[in-house]
């Protein structure tokens, strides 16, 4: 049971290029969201999909992009790199549940972005 | 204002001791409280979540919820060193649409 993965695990870009991150969930969940992280500020939400066909900005969606192919495959484009973007950056899933039932979010195991 | 809040840290505290950790939040409409354990260089991983005020237990943590107050903190019980790790309080909203915010973490240091 693979659960999230997350493609590439480390990359190096080049100011202005673009590239695409892969992400891809095993357990039939609803939603899935991107996170990045940065030293002191936790996980910032950059963009999530609570179901196919749908998504939304977080908080910080400026300079992505992001596409829900279908319900196993959630993937994050950046279409000009900054250094800005330098990250981790976390694939996420979780059940859609009830009303005031939420449910855990299983995480993938990061990409570490570096642009130069 | 961010919409959930953590002091960062770092957080000291001897071994065997109880740890506090705190998280405020600021969507009213909030309706489910997580508590998230990332070690360094690791993906987080879910040790608690808490839907209605009052106290929840699972082992040495406690997780305590005050709606009203809107504060949410952990307690971790006869800390140990391998409880070192940054801690992560996320929310998620009144009609669970998947928008799962978290706080900026509060990094635990437990010294033996």
């Amino acid at each position: 049971n693979a659960g999230v993965t997350q493609t590439p695990k480390f990359q190096v870009l080049k100011t202005g290029q673009s590239m695409t991150l892969q992400c891809a969930q095993d357990m039939n969940h609803n939603s899935m969201y991107w996170y990045r992280q940065d030293p002191g500020m936790g996980l910032r939400l950059i963009y999530y999909s609570a179901s196919e066909g749908t998504t939304d900005k977080g908080e910080v969606p400026n300079g992505y992009n992001v596409s829900r192919l279908n319900k196993r495959e959630f993937s994050l484009r950046l279409e000009s790199a900054a250094p800005s973007q330098t990250s981790v950056y976390f694939c996420a899933s979780s059940e859609e549940g009830q009303v005031s039932l939420g449910t855990e979010a299983f995480f993938g195991q990061g990409t570490r972005l570096t642009v130069v | 204002q961010k919409e959930v809040e953590q002091n960062s840290g770092p957080l000291s505290v001897p071994e065997g001791a109880i740890a506090s950790l705190n998280c405020t939040y600021s969507d009213r409409g909030s309706q489910s409280f997580f508590w998230y354990r990332q070690y360094s260089g690791k993906s987080p991983e879910l040790i608690m979540s808490i839907y209605s005020n009052g106290d929840k237990e699972d082992g040495r943590f406690t997780a305590q919820l005050n709606k009203a107050s809107q504060y949410v903190s952990l307690l971790i019980r006869d800390s140990q060193p391998s409880d070192s790790a940054t801690y992560l309080c996320a929310v998620t909203g009144i009609w669970n649409t998947g928008k799962l915010i978290f706080g900026q973490g509060t990094t635990l240091q437990v010294k033996p």
